[in-house]
């Protein structure tokens, strides 16, 4: 357990409408990652943060922005969601040698 | 950049049968490579990594990956499997970013 948590944990929104994710950890780590995971094509990374205010974009970035004013939270937000955001959302730490470690995941409909 | 291939989407096998999942990933330099077990709706959790050292890497529940460079693979093994096995098995590669393959769906049936 990495001390990983996300909220909210289930979210059906409509399209069109701002979604924000929240992750939280506990642990103090400095890198911080945003995935998520469709059938078919693992996980992309969207986002990820390298430290407070400092982030970077990943795979498929096109739709989503991230935020990081705290080392322990690292939001992520769809400012306007699509139907091809719904999916499983994922956030992960780095910790020490390379190997990343999960939150439980965020499961967004936009419908 | 580094990609991973998972060679098979779902796998069946019966209880206490032999398995190997397998994955291939390309790259130029030396990666690190990791495989991640995933149950129904929870996150993925490390099974095992192969970051330098002797080529053949262990879980703690019995599966075990062997690195071969000359093939760039990274295949997961069991010698015997149990029902609670069942899940979706993600191989992954590291050289900074993390790359993850498709994903292979165990299902371990009695």
């Amino acid at each position: 357990d990495a001390g990983i948590t996300q909220s909210p944990r289930h979210k059906v929104t409509e399209t069109g409408t701002p979604v924000t994710l929240r992750c939280h950890q506990t642990e103090n780590h400095r890198y911080m990652y945003w995935y998520r995971q469709d059938p078919g094509h693992g996980l992309r990374l969207i986002h990820y943060s390298y430290g407070v205010k400092d982030t970077d974009k990943g795979e498929v970035s096109d739709g989503y922005s991230v935020s990081r004013s705290k080392t322990e939270d690292f939001l992520l937000t769809l400012e306007s969601a699509t139907s091809s955001q719904t999916s499983v959302y994922f956030c992960a730490i780095t910790s020490g040698t390379y190997e990343q470690y999960f939150g439980p995941g965020t499961r967004l409909t936009v419908t | 950049a580094q990609s991973v291939t998972q060679l098979d989407s779902q796998v069946p096998v019966f209880e206490e049968a032999p398995v190997e999942l397998r994955c291939n990933y390309s790259s130029s330099v030396s990666v690190y490579l990791f495989w991640y077990v995933q149950y129904p709706n929870q996150g993925l959790q490390l099974l095992l990594k192969y970051l330098s050292g002797s080529t053949l890497v262990k879980s703690i529940n019995g599966f075990e990956a062997e690195f071969n460079k000359s093939q760039t693979s990274f295949h997961l093994r069991k010698p015997s499997v149990h029902i609670s096995d069942t899940a979706e098995y993600f191989c992954a590669v590291s050289l900074g970013d993390m790359r993850f393959g498709a994903g292979t769906r165990l299902t371990v049936k009695p």
